[in-house]
């Protein structure tokens, strides 16, 4: 079985400009998570879809937003960048998204913003 | 409000020598923990859960509601067992919904 599926690896943009980020979950996983992880505030929660909406969020700003297609797949988006959202972004997919349905995480898009 | 601790950010053992990693955790309701497990260059993936009460690679796991800490333990350290351990929570209700507050992991390192 495939694992969660994360492109692209690696980003290079520039403050202000906008980024999307892709994330191709395990066939019959519906549910799909979004990470932040940076040195000083390691793994931080983003938001979760599941059937193409969004059913939860954390605490970041507006600029930041998703959405999930019918296959399951999800995309990020980061809208007028700044230097701090330079951060390791990973998906992770579950089949539920519920306590009881583990986590299953790529291996992230790396995100460095100039 | 959901808080995870892991006090050590660094641990070192010797192989074969038993390896203990703490976690402690704040959350009003009723928690699900997890440990996942970073190898070097791999993907984070999950080591165990509280709720299968399984003993995954020699390592063990026991909820202890009364001191709210879910320790991470192994008898007899190997060499493979070096990584980066985090401890996470999520509410145990179902309503979630893809969130896993995180600890700021522990590097734990084995040595010959």
């Amino acid at each position: 079985k495939a694992g969660v599926t994360q492109t692209p690896r690696y980003l290079i943009k520039t403050r202000g400009q906008q980024v999307t980020l892709s994330c191709s979950p395990i066939s019959g996983h519906r549910s799909v998570s979004w990470y932040q992880q940076t040195p000083g505030q390691g793994l931080q929660f983003l938001f979760e879809y599941f059937s193409e909406t969004q059913r939860n969020k954390g605490n970041f700003p507006g600029r930041f937003s998703g959405r999930q297609f019918s296959n399951s797949r999800s995309e990020m988006n980061v809208s007028t960048l700044e230097l701090g959202d330079s951060a390791l972004y990973l998906c992770a997919s579950s089949r539920t998204g519920g306590g009881n349905s583990p986590l299953h995480f790529g291996n992230g898009t790396r995100l460095t913003v100039t | 409000a959901q808080r995870v601790t892991q006090p050590e950010k660094l641990l070192s053992v010797f192989k074969g020598a038993p390896v203990e990693l703490k976690c402690n955790y704040s959350y009003s309701g009723s928690p699900e923990l997890f440990w996942y497990v970073q190898y070097s260059r791999q993907r984070l993936q999950l080591l165990l859960r509280h709720i299968s009460r399984e003993s995954i690679k020699g390592f063990t796991a026991d909820l202890n509601k009364g001191e709210t800490s879910f320790h991470l333990k192994k008898p007899f350290a190997q060499e493979e067992d070096s990584a980066m351990y985090y401890c996470a929570l999520t509410s145990a209700g179902g309503t979630s919904y893809g969130k896993l507050t995180f600890g700021q992991g522990t590097i734990l390192t084995v040595h010959p």
